[in-house]
């Protein structure tokens, strides 16, 4: 099973600054890599696919780089909506595995 | 509008059964393949089970092997997932999600939750 290690766990950030979320790979997934965010509540929402592939109606300040084990999600500006938990995920081979979640909180 | 909508959810006692439904719209459902996802409470996502369109592939995560099952009525557009022998550790809301491989559409969960 591969496992995906999210960092950091938290990130607090200002309204309007730039936000760089990490995802780690215990072996390489190639670019077999999404990003979602959930809301409280809500199910989570697809973000980021083929580790740099906006989803359809993803504003372009959320961002995806990496391949093999090393990932990035860059939110360049961040509002108030984008406050959130975001997890990656990734689909190279079975099991389907997510990471433990950053949650992306207030400054 | 594609759309994803589960029910069955509930409480059930420890060893018990329960099974959940998922309905599709919107969409070519016997040419979609099919994914069960859950979260327990206060925790992450958990991947769970997949299925291909035909349904005659089927994968599960080792926690869920042998005692839930996934199957799917494409006459009916819906998914289903059997689960049996429930644990405790089983309590979470589980969402249905099209696709295996990344999820682009999900549902708004149903809750089952495993207590005595």
């Amino acid at each position: 099973e591969i496992v995906m290690t999210q960092s950091p766990a938290t990130l607090s950030v200002s309204p309007g600054e730039r936000a760089t979320l990490s995802c780690r790979a215990s072996q390489s997934v190639s670019s077999n890599f999404a990003w979602y965010q959930q809301k409280p509540g809500q199910a989570p929402r697809l973000l980021i696919y083929g580790a740099s592939t906006r989803a359809t109606g993803i504003p372009a300040r959320f961002s995806g780089s990496g391949s093999g084990t090393e990932f990035t999600l860059t939110i360049s500006s961040l509002e108030s909506e984008d406050f959130a938990v975001y997890y990656c995920q990734h689909y190279n081979n079975w099991p389907r595995t997510f990471g433990q979640g950053t949650k992306v909180e207030i400054k | 509008e594609v759309q994803l909508l589960e029910s069955g959810g509930g409480l059930v006692q420890p060893g018990g059964s329960l099974r959940l439904s998922c309905a599709a719209s919107g969409f070519t459902f016997s040419g979609s393949a099919m994914t069960w996802v859950r979260q327990a409470p206060g925790k992450g996502l958990e991947w769970v089970s997949s299925i291909s369109g035909s349904g005659g592939s089927t994968f599960y995560g080792d926690s869920v092997k042998g005692r839930l099952t996934i199957s799917r009525d494409n006459s009916k557009n819906t998914l289903y997932l059997q689960m049996n022998s429930l644990r405790a550790e089983d309590t979470a809301v589980y969402y249905c999600a099209k696709d295996f491989t990344f999820f682009g559409v999900w549902g708004k969960g149903t809750t089952v939750t495993v207590s005595s």
